[in-house]
């Protein structure tokens, strides 16, 4: 069946170490999402690629870092700048940018991390 | 006035109740609209689609009053496996913006 996999499912880090949270499609999506979740708000979106080898940055980019390097993956660093990173992770994909379905997103089981 | 601004809940309600929930939003231009649906500590994943004046799923119906900038979810018959977050989704400059969510629990 097609989908979105993250791993890892949870991560503990340390302050003041990166860390590589990874995103693989297979569902021949153009487009991929980094949203962030915090207790009671909605979801945040950090960057967003719609083709390979391009990506803009979303609200809350500042910390973060991505790759498109092919089309089926989208992985997303969170580094030692980002002040609070413990958070809720979510990748998400979606058809091509344009058309009437570009907009539904399917959402891989996200990534916990939290930072001791 | 926030882009997207959903009822703040949470909403508790019996089985067999019918809910619902209201989001605004700020930007006159988005065309279409979105629920998502959200169980503790999981993904959020789609629950219907408005890309007209409203939408009938079950007993699911979304509503969009362009007019006043709204959209609402309404849920009759709830059941216990209703409960959840639901997250109005708006399309608006290339971006989707997500509302807060509403938190509803459905209680026997």
């Amino acid at each position: 069946d097609g989908g979105i996999t993250q791993s890892p499912k949870y991560l503990f880090r340390k302050e003041g170490q990166n860390v590589t949270l990874s995103c693989e499609q297979n569902l021949n999506h153009d487009a991929m999402y980094w949203y962030r979740q915090d207790p009671g708000q909605g979801l945040r979106l950090i960057y967003y690629s719609q083709i390979v080898n391009d990506f803009q940055k979303g609200d809350i980019a500042e910390g973060y870092s991505v790759s498109r390097e092919k089309k089926e993956s989208f992985p997303l660093t969170v580094t030692s700048a980002q002040k609070n990173p413990t958070a809720f992770y979510l990748c998400a994909s979606s058809t091509r940018p344009e058309g009437i379905r570009a907009n539904v997103l399917t959402f891989g089981a996200g990534s916990r991390l939290t930072v001791l | 006035r926030k882009e997207v601004e959903q009822d703040p809940g949470p909403f508790n309600v019996p089985e067999g109740a019918t809910v619902a929930f209201n989001c605004t939003y700020s930007n006159s231009a988005s065309q279409s609209f979105f629920w998502y649906r959200q169980d503790c500590r999981k993904e959020p994943k789609l629950l219907m689609s408005v890309y007209s004046s409203g939408n009938e799923d079950g007993r699911f119906t979304a509503q969009l009053n362009r007019a006043s900038q709204y959209i609402s979810l309404l849920i009759r018959d709830s059941k216990l496996s209703d409960s959840a977050t639901y997250l109005c989704v708006v399309p608006q400059g290339g971006k989707l913006i997500f509302g807060q969510g509403t938190e509803l629990s459905v209680k026997p």
